[in-house]
């Protein structure tokens, strides 16, 4: 089954506005990643969250991790047209690449 | 810097013919390599990964298998495709095992 799930599935909002997206895993975790994927592309990868830290930044992104409610939400302040993607939040309990597993996606659409 | 090529990027095959997908990195030596799988709407299902040439895993039972001829070669193949094979196939590396994962533009299979 999955481990990570995205919520909401889909999420549209205005240019500007900030967008929040949520993860929710089942069992203990090393590190959880949030990827991004352009309709049709690879996935890139934005940011790394390790289980021993709480909150991390990269640009307009701010990432929470709450191990204790096995939950973890992706923030992007100031949204652009250019941030249309789909989420995904990946995670391990082992720390290994393989182990990897991905959530659904969330679905987000910036409108200009 | 580190590069990721996958060719084709898109594909359309009878059912029954053969399937070859390659994949190459540059810029990096001895990486871990992956393919996965992406239904439309869903998340990745890691199909193979790789932590040196030869060294193949299999992570899900398949009408598929992989091989690594070299450092930095990675290609997915069928002796026969059956319809369920359609999807979208991303290539992947990474430093070790630890990830972060790096992803290739992916090719869309459809097999009819």
């Amino acid at each position: 089954s999955q481990q990570g799930e995205e919520d909401p599935q889909a999420l549209s909002i205005q240019e500007g506005e900030n967008a929040t997206m949520n993860c929710s895993y089942k069992t203990s975790i090393n590190n959880l990643q949030w990827y991004r994927q352009n309709s049709g592309r690879g996935l890139v990868h934005l940011i790394l969250i390790r289980s021993n830290e709480r909150e991390k930044h990269s640009g307009r992104l701010r990432v929470t991790l709450d191990t204790s409610k096995k939950s973890s939400s992706l923030l992007i302040t100031a949204s652009r047209a250019a941030d249309t993607a789909s989420y995904f939040c990946a995670t391990d309990a082992s720390g290994s690449a393989r182990q990897l597993t991905f959530g659904s996606g969330t679905q987000l659409t910036v409108l200009p | 810097s580190q590069t990721i090529h996958q060719w084709p990027a898109t594909l359309v095959q009878p059912v029954g013919s053969p399937l070859s997908l390659e994949c190459t990195v540059e810029g990096t030596s001895n990486p871990n390599l992956y393919w996965y799988r992406q239904a439309a709407g869903r998340g990745l299902q890691l199909l193979f990964y790789s932590v040196g040439i030869g060294q193949i895993s299999s992570e899900v039972p398949q009408n598929l298998s992989a091989s690594r001829p070299q450092d930095r070669q990675f290609i997915l193949s069928s002796k026969k495709l059956l319809l369920s094979d359609s999807g979208f196939y991303l290539c992947a590396w990474s430093v070790g095992s630890w990830g972060p994962l790096h992803f290739g533009n992916g090719t869309r299979l459809t097999v009819t």
